[in-house]
């Protein structure tokens, strides 16, 4: 039973505008949800994190928004760049600290 | 480059056989921890060590093992092996086993081992 779901595989946006990848989880008892990133041939390196206690986390071009009454994740991007074309992980922790990743969102920015 | 190194990076076998995957955390990471990325799956979490002991198990079959050495480094043995054990398998390293406080502590990945069993 999948925990985590991106719904959507891949993602196509034009250099410039926002990018908006989604993601959804079952369970209440999970207090940290994460972002990674992966590029083709490399391991995912981290993006962004939000705790279960806030519904905002911003970094530069990166924002994440927790709705905990939809149990929904997002992660905006803006304004998204070609550096940006990678495959997206969503994540949660749970509370004995085991991570469950999402099967991932290919985001193409387009020129 | 996350510091976190892993060999070899392709590794082709036949199944039945046994491989033994190697990876080196961070200098200063005590937690290694390993995933399976199938085809059409996302990350699996199979196994994490800290500091020499198994810390908590995830997916993980019987057919495979794993451990962490006094230097920190660790390994990841399959057996027997099966076409469906086809799939990149990363290891991460973190500072940690448990976060304290209210901080996430980021796991650092490696860049993969792609096993392919023919």
């Amino acid at each position: 039973d999948q925990q985590v779901k991106q719904n959507s595989p891949s993602l196509s946006v034009q250099e410039g505008r926002i990018s908006i990848l989604n993601c959804d989880y079952t369970n209440s008892m999970f207090d940290y949800f994460l972002w990674y990133k992966k590029y083709p041939a490399e391991g995912p390196t981290f993006l962004i994190s939000i705790s279960s206690i806030k519904d905002k986390n911003e970094d530069g071009r990166f924002t994440v928004f927790l709705n905990k009454s939809a149990k929904h994740l997002s992660l905006h991007i803006v304004p998204s760049q070609p550096g940006d074309s990678a495959v997206y992980f969503c994540a949660v922790r749970r509370r004995d600290d085991k991570i469950i990743f999402g099967k991932g969102t290919r985001l193409h920015i387009l020129p | 480059d996350s510091g976190v190194t892993q060999t070899p990076k392709h590794l082709i076998t036949a199944t039945g056989q046994r491989v033994t995957l190697r990876c080196s955390p961070r200098s200063g990471d005590l937690s290694v921890y390993w995933y399976q990325q199938s085809l059409d799956q996302g990350l699996q979490f199979l196994i994490q060590y800290y500091n020499g002991e198994e810390r908590a198990k995830g997916n993980i079959l019987e057919r495979f093992s794993a451990q962490q050495f006094p230097d920190l480094h660790s390994e990841l043995n399959l057996s027997s092996l099966e076409l469906g054990d086809s799939a990149l398998y990363f290891c991460a390293s973190s500072v940690v086993s448990r976060a304290s406080g209210s901080s996430y502590n980021e796991q650092f990945f490696g860049p993969g081992t792609r096993l392919t069993v023919l």
